[in-house]
Order: C-alpha cells, then structure tokens, then sequence
C-alpha cells in the first residue's frame, strides 16, 4: 500500500533551534499533504494543508513565520519550526492523498518534539 | 471548525468481548467518513471509507456502519483480542478537508 515516511521521529533541542521535519511518499504522487499537530488526550489539529508548486494554506491560528511549509515536489513536503520554544513541544504528523478523492489519507509515522 | 465527536473516550474490555464506539460529526458537507486505527509508535492506518448513508463494511472482526443523514457511524468489534488495542479514529471528509475526531482508545485485557 501506500506509505509516507516522515523523519525524524523524534528530535530533541534547544530552545532557539530551528527544527525541520521531511515528509515523503514513497510510492505515489501526493499534490496535497497535511501537517497536523496533536496535544495529548486531544484530537489531531490540521495545522495546514500543503499544495505542490504553491503556497500552503495555514489554519486560522497557526503562525505562518512560526510553522514554515514547503511542498517543492510532488513527493516531498517540509515543515520548518522555526526558533521553536517549549511551547511548540507536541507530535506532529503528516499525511499524502489525492484531493477530492474518499481515498483514505496515509500518515507518517509522526515526529514528537520536545524543546529543552 | 467542523465538530467531530467520538465516544467513549476509551474504553476496556475483556478479550472476547465485542464492544463499538460511536463517531458523530455534521450532516452537512459529507464527502466521506473515515475510520483509523492508531496503534502506539506507529502511523494511523487506515480500517474503512464509507461514503454512502447505510453503507457497512467489514473487515475480519471489525465492521462498520454509515449514517449520513443523522450524522453518525458506529464501529464494532467482534471477539476483541490484545491486539485490537489502539486509538480508533474517525475523520469527516468534506471533500477538501479532514476533521477527526479525538479517538476512541480501546484496550483489551487478556
């Protein structure tokens, strides 16, 4: 089946560091990709949704400057925490699928950050 | 925000159970209705997509229903066993967007 890697999968750093978390599908074309973030005993949280060759489209309360995505190719999307501080400690995940598709999203395996 | 509700939060059950859980969301907009099973340390994969309003589908011990129109589904599990322990989440496709809900944790007690 379909499977997205994401790595690392699991990052510890200082306060400060910029952290950038890869998210790749390895056997298909994924022109959309979502970052989300989950705090514990809650829900995954869409923190935006990342389109191939263009912009991606944040959730409101997510901070643009904060949460920096890149989609440059069709299999490869990168969420870049920058300055990240203990707040933005959590699990992120991402996932690939088509749009407007009831296909299922395929989700990484997550990225749990803990800022020091 | 779309409201996406599961219940129970969790739940344990003794191995041979059969058990479901509940995953509400709105009646409006409905592309597709997703379940996933999310075990610990690994990635959410994916059980059903269901579609249409009084839609079941069965996958080994596990089935699920659709009902678009009150805007539930229901997941059951036959016979639970150990390894059916994980997070079992729902997500409301409008289309364009996913919803989930916060899951349903099960553990099965041997």
């Amino acid at each position: 089946g379909a499977v997205v890697s994401q790595h690392p999968s699991w990052v510890i750093c200082k306060s400060g560091t910029s952290v950038k978390i890869e998210c790749r599908s390895l056997d298909f074309q994924a022109t959309t990709m979502f970052w989300y973030r989950q705090f514990p005993k809650q829900s995954l949280m869409l923190m935006a949704t990342s389109n191939e060759g263009s912009k991606a489209t944040y959730e409101q309360g997510v901070e643009k400057d904060k949460f920096l995505i890149n989609h440059a190719s069709l299999t490869l999307s990168t969420l870049t925490v920058t300055s990240a501080h203990p707040e933005d400690s959590s699990f992120y995940i991402c996932s690939a699928r088509q749009p407007y598709s009831n296909q299922p999203q395929h989700f990484g395996d997550g990225t749990r950050l803990s800022i020091l | 925000i779309l409201n996406v509700e599961q219940s129970p939060q969790s739940l344990h059950v003794q191995e041979g159970d059969s058990t479901n859980f509940t995953c509400s969301f709105p009646s409006s907009n409905f592309y597709a209705l997703h379940w996933y099973r999310w075990e610990t340390a690994k990635s959410p994969e994916a059980l059903f997509v269901m579609t249409l309003n009084g839609d079941e589908k069965k996958k080994g011990r596990i089935s699920a229903t659709l009902n678009t129109k009150e805007g539930y589904s229901y997941l059951y599990i036959k016979g639970s066993q150990p390894e059916d322990s994980a997070t079992y989440l729902c997500a409301f496709n409008t289309g364009n967007q996913f919803y989930f809900g916060t899951g349903t944790s099960l553990t099965v007690i041997p």
